[in-house]
């Protein structure tokens, strides 16, 4: 099976745009959620999508927003980017059921300038 | 929301010696307890995990043990190795869906 696949790999933005990070989980797994990864702050949960559906959200603003298609891939957008967006934003698909095991994507590197 | 804790958040052994992190969390419902693996400049994968129901858990050198009446759980990795060097990151989950919340990570290097 291919694994999770995130595109694009890297991506160097401008305070005040926007971006899109794509995710496409593994054949057959429902879930998607997304993480921010920080040197300082650890991985810290975005939201997960199940079925189209968004089931939990972490402590994100609003700025920070999801989806998730039919074929259960996952785009994340970030609009009015600050300096402090710049991170290592993960995506982890999973089967969906309670206390299944994550299986991470190579994340998008992003950068604010 | 469930409070995560992993100590330490470094840790030097030589090679061969063991290595302990531990994982305190505070959700009693947490039944799930996974440990995950980051090399450097690689995706996070999992190592082992135990559900509430087992108290210990082996493959081969590394193992996790649970006490979910203290509610911490612990990776133990034996005879280490130098591709052991990277951040281990613990992720308790129970009660709602894939809403996960990781330890902040311990860095383990192994010195040859």
């Amino acid at each position: 099976k291919a694994g999770v696949t995130q595109t694009p790999r890297y991506l160097i933005k401008t305070r005040g745009q926007q971006v899109t990070l794509s995710c496409s989980p593994i054949s057959g797994h429902r879930s998607v959620s997304w993480y921010q990864q920080t040197p300082g702050q650890g991985l810290q949960f975005l939201f997960e999508y199940f079925s189209e559906t968004q089931r939990n959200k972490g402590n994100f603003p609003g700025r920070f927003s999801g989806r998730q298609f039919s074929n259960s891939r996952s785009e994340m957008n970030v609009s009015t980017l600050e300096l402090g967006d710049s991170a290592l934003y993960l995506c982890a698909s999973s089967v969906g059921q309670v206390n299944s095991p994550l299986h991470f994507g190579n994340g998008t590197r992003l950068t604010v300038t | 929301g469930e409070n995560v804790e992993q100590h330490p958040s470094t840790l030097s052994v030589q090679e061969g010696d063991s290595a302990v992190i531990k994982c305190t969390y505070s959700d009693s419902a947490s039944n799930y307890f996974p440990w995950y693996k980051q090399e450097l400049g690689k995706r996070p994968q999992l190592i082992i995990d135990i559900r509430s129901n087992v108290g210990e858990k082996k493959d081969q050198r590394i193992a996790v043990t649970l006490n979910k009446t203290a509610k911490h759980f612990s990776l133990h990795i034996t005879e280490t190795q130098p591709e052991d060097s990277a951040v281990y990151f613990c992720a308790p989950q129970g009660g709602g869906y894939q809403k996960v919340t990781f330890g902040i990570g311990t860095k383990l290097q192994v010195i040859p």
